[in-house]
């Protein structure tokens, strides 16, 4: 009873430095998402892949590389970490087309950059 | 493009006491859907409930019902009996009509009280 799951949960980086989240759910969904929440701003879209061998530019993209690696796993990538992505990361994942069916999300990776 | 508004940072109610959460939204799209979530202090996002565009009645999930006035393009999450567990950070979201992308707003901060 997985649903979606992130790792690492924690991460502290420094400036410059690459890392790269995981996601992989185990719903068969197509449609697999990333967000960024950020104290007062709510959750913003960085990119999202609508389905296997697609992704598309969310609207905080800069920054940021996404793979999808198949149609279980999604992965963010950030090649040169800046303090300005210390972010909550949330993955999310759905049924592509099905509007009345919601996003189910990771329980998120709190990532530092110093 | 897609807009949610939640206006009230934040909400005290009394334990059993119902509480109204607040959510307007703006888009030029006929064909959307509504979601509310929940984000308890551990951080989980927490599906709760769905609203059409074209549904004719208001959504019902157990304690929580959301008062959708579509003329007024507002989409209220109205929590009844609330709960000491209750206490969170809820968000509101709107799905594009294609059905990829949720738009959130910048959540409401709950706190239940005895």
């Amino acid at each position: 009873n997985a649903g979606v799951t992130q790792t690492p949960k924690f991460q502290v980086l420094k400036t410059g430095q690459s890392m790269t989240l995981q996601c992989a759910q185990d719903m068969n969904h197509n449609s697999m998402y990333w967000y960024r929440q950020d104290p007062g701003m709510g959750l913003r879209l960085i990119y999202y892949s609508a389905s296997e061998g697609t992704t598309d530019k969310g609207e905080v993209p800069n920054g940021y590389n996404v793979s999808r690696l198949n149609k279980r796993e999604f992965s963010l990538r950030l090649e040169s970490a800046a303090p300005s992505q210390t972010s909550v990361y949330f993955c999310a994942s759905t049924e592509q087309g099905s509007s009345n069916q919601p996003q189910h999300f990771g329980d998120g990776t709190r990532l530092s950059i110093l | 493009a897609q807009k949610i508004t939640q206006t009230q940072p934040g909400m005290f109610v009394q334990e059993k006491e119902a509480v109204t959460l607040d959510c307007t939204y703006d888009t030029s799209d006929q064909s959307y859907g509504l979601f509310w979530y929940k984000q308890p202090s551990s951080g989980e996002m927490i599906f709760l409930i769905y609203q059409g565009s074209y549904d004719e009645q208001n959504a019902t999930e157990g304690r929580y019902s959301l008062n959708f006035q579509k003329a007024r393009k507002s989409a209220n999450l109205v929590i009844s009996a609330s709960q000491l567990g209750d206490s969170a950070m809820y968000f509101c979201a709107m799905r594009d009509p294609g059905g990829n992308k949720l738009t959130f707003g910048t959540g409401t901060q709950l706190k239940v009280e005895l």
